[in-house]
């Protein structure tokens, strides 16, 4: 495997269950990153994992539950959802420097999610 | 704070017709200035960058300046092609490590034969 792969590609879930994204960076990143992509708002941040510690939270429901064990993987955990929830999850990763700004991301091919 | 803005689209174009995106940002010290393209049915790819004033990126036919003094980064290609019908971003890096890419809202692109 090489870049960014997201399992499952597409995911179809109703509002009481919980289920687990998952995303592997295969570029030796130290920063990774979920955002929601949706029709109405086209690229929405949702968390951002630099050097493994959470550095960034942007009024994230609870619903969503990120997750990132080692710098390779990063979850978001799901439950009790709501159908507005619909949208193509993306992760994304990028190699930092902390003395130098923000660097190109790379991004996986994206969770379809629907909830009904 | 940062932010990027993007001209609206969908743009729809003839093969071979010249394209523009305009896009121009806010910001604070020196960003790095991004443009990112989404096919159908995939994730973002990276399609060009600058990392300075006056810096071209360029890649598959396009191309962007980075203009400090109108505070640009307009996308251009010289004949578009269908392949190249996409979602095309505009996006800036913040100025700290980490903190995550600033995007605009995006530009639909649809070109016809």
């Amino acid at each position: 495997e090489t870049g960014v792969t997201q399992t499952p590609r597409h995911l179809v879930m109703g509002m009481t269950n919980k289920k687990s994204l998952k995303c592997e960076q295969h570029l030796g990143h130290n920063a990774m990153y979920w955002y929601k992509q949706s029709a109405k708002k086209p690229l929405e941040l949702m968390f951002v994992y630099n050097f493994k510690e959470q550095t960034e939270n942007n009024s994230v429901p609870s619903r969503f539950s990120p997750e990132c064990p080692n710098s390779s993987h990063l979850f978001l955990h799901l439950h009790t959802l709501q159908p507005e929830d619909s949208a193509l999850y993306l992760c994304a990763s990028s190699q930092e420097d902390r003395l130098a700004g923000a660097n190109e991301q790379f991004f996986g091919p994206g969770t379809r999610l629907t909830v009904l | 704070g940062n932010s990027v803005t993007q001209m609206e689209g969908p743009v729809t174009l003839s093969e071979e017709a010249f394209l523009t995106i305009n896009c121009t940002y806010t910001a604070t010290g020196y960003p790095s200035l991004f443009w990112y393209v989404q096919y159908p049915g995939e994730g973002l790819q990276l399609l060009l960058k600058a990392t300075k004033a006056d810096d071209k990126g360029s890649n598959k036919g396009f191309e962007a300046t980075y203009r400090k003094e109108t505070t640009s980064f307009h996308l251009e290609k010289g004949s578009v092609q269908v392949s190249d019908s996409a979602v095309y971003f505009c996006a800036l890096s913040g100025y700290q490590a980490g903190t995550a890419l600033i995007f605009g809202k995006g530009t639909t692109l649809s070109v016809s034969s």
